[in-house]
């Protein structure tokens, strides 16, 4: 079974710092492309950013390029996302998914919160 | 910037059958954007549906099912049921690792 378990959430001030990690089983991390997807509270879906099966490429949404940063360790199945200059504007759940051969979100973590607030 | 559109909300009966679609402001939605649809249900992470334009995700039951109609990526559920009310999302694939979700359609089964 395909478990993908996200951690590191909780509450900063702006222009603060997080990492977030997600832990992956059930499949083979190193083969599979993988995103964060987020959600502010009570709006939709928002891509973040992806990240190949072999880190060699990486890309972010505009609102989060140069603040945030992708980044896997295929050896421990975890994926990252160190998230600085955070603005209140970054408040929402943070999905890890894994991606599919057709680009899709192929399965998806329960989600974790951040909270940006002075 | 690109916008995916939605309809921000729908209504179906019981029973009946909807399309939801999901649109390009910068023109048309093509299988090469690997049109892909999402269910999520208030509180819980999303599941996915269609990937691929018109490929159903395991478990997903036959009564849900994708296409391209005319310039738009279509989700269409038929016989609907209350458990199918809350929200849909679908996402294109830009290219370059690069993805843009709709803002979701919430649907109303009554």
């Amino acid at each position: 079974e395909v478990q993908l378990l996200e951690s590191g959430g909780g509450s900063v001030q702006p222009g603060g710092s997080l990492r977030l990690s997600c832990a992956a089983s059930g499949f083979t991390f190193s083969s599979s492309g993988m995103s964060w997807v987020r959600q502010a509270p009570g709006k939709g879906l928002e891509w973040v950013s992806s990240v190949s099966s072999n880190a060699a490429v990486t890309a972010y949404a505009d609102s989060v390029e140069g603040r945030f940063t992708i980044s896997r360790d295929n050896s421990k199945n975890m994926l990252f996302l160190q998230m600085n200059s955070l603005r209140a504007e970054d408040t929402a759940v943070y999905y890890c998914a894994r991606r599919g051969g057709s680009s899709e979100f192929l399965n998806w973590g329960q989600g974790v919160l951040v909270t940006v607030s002075s | 910037q690109t916008v995916v559109t939605q309809e921000p909300s729908f209504s179906v009966s019981p029973g009946g059958t909807v399309t939801l679609t999901c649109g390009l402001s910068a023109g048309s939605v093509y299988t090469t954007h690997y049109p892909s649809w999402y269910q999520q249900t208030p509180g819980q992470a999303p599941r996915t549906l269609i990937y691929n334009t018109n490929s159903r995700s395991s478990g997903v039951p036959d009564r849900f099912s994708g296409s391209i109609l005319g310039n738009k990526a279509a989700l269409t559920i038929t016989g609907a049921q209350s458990d199918d009310e809350c929200d849909y999302y679908c996402v294109v694939y830009l290219g370059s690792g690069s993805w843009v979700f709709g803002g979701g359609t919430k649907l109303t089964v009554l």
